[in-house]
């Protein structure tokens, strides 16, 4: 079992809608928890980061960690073609161990 | 924001060759990180290179098949030896960046690598 699972999709979803990314994870000791987009022929980029549980938003962006389910959530409201992009979860214990990433999923919004 | 520039952006290799890639970061940084991303995978750190030491590979990456340089706090090449067609990925390097948030990391735009 990955410590890391995330769909890699694509998921299509027209302007607009509400888009919801997710990752489960194995590891209870995960307390950093990454978003990253990356646009084709681009490097990652960091979107939300949250340290340990709860909500964190950030303009149309919300990321949201359950530790109890061992599950974090990225939420795009309003989405718009140029969010067209593959997001990643990462993770980590501490901030002195490697990040743990997921596969990323492949996000497609249609004009 | 730190600012990485990686080149080659992409490149298509024979079998059998090598390929080096570099990374000049705008600003000093202590540790940098070479990744490769291959299709529908999730990122696997190949190693950290620290400026000043060897570099620390991570398990199934060895020095003499992915040879790092860091001459200095803001440049580091990766090596990619004796190519074979499952060496053909996306290779990046990052560093840590602390000007973003107290826990994140800045790429390089990535080199699209394929081995024919």
């Amino acid at each position: 079992q990955k410590e890391v699972e995330q769909d890699p999709g694509p998921l299509s979803v027209p302007e607009g809608a509400i888009v919801s990314l997710n990752c489960t994870y194995s590891n209870s000791a995960f307390q950093y928890f990454m978003w990253y987009r990356q646009y084709s022929r681009k490097g990652p980029e960091l979107l939300m980061y949250t340290y340990s549980s709860g909500n964190k938003e950030d303009g149309r962006f919300t990321a949201q960690v359950d530790k109890s389910s061992k599950y974090i959530s990225l939420f795009i409201r309003d989405s718009q073609p140029s969010d067209s992009a593959t997001y990643l979860c990462a993770m980590s214990a501490n901030s002195n161990y490697q990040l743990i990433w997921g596969a990323g999923t492949k996000l497609i919004i249609k004009p | 924001s730190a600012v990485i520039s990686q080149k080659p952006s992409r490149d298509i290799c024979q079998r059998g060759t090598s390929l080096t890639i570099q990374c000049q970061v705008d600003s000093q940084v202590t540790m940098m990180f070479w990744y490769r991303q291959q299709p529908g995978q999730s990122l696997t750190l190949i190693a950290t290179a620290n400026q000043g030491s060897e570099a620390t590979y991570e398990s199934g990456f060895v020095i003499d098949k992915f040879p790092i340089s860091r001459p200095n706090l803001t440049f580091s090449t990766l090596t990619v030896s004796n190519m074979s067609p499952e060496d053909s990925s996306i290779y990046l390097c990052s560093v840590e960046d602390r000007d973003i948030s107290n826990y994140g990391y800045t790429f390089g735009s990535g080199t699209r690598l394929t081995v024919v």
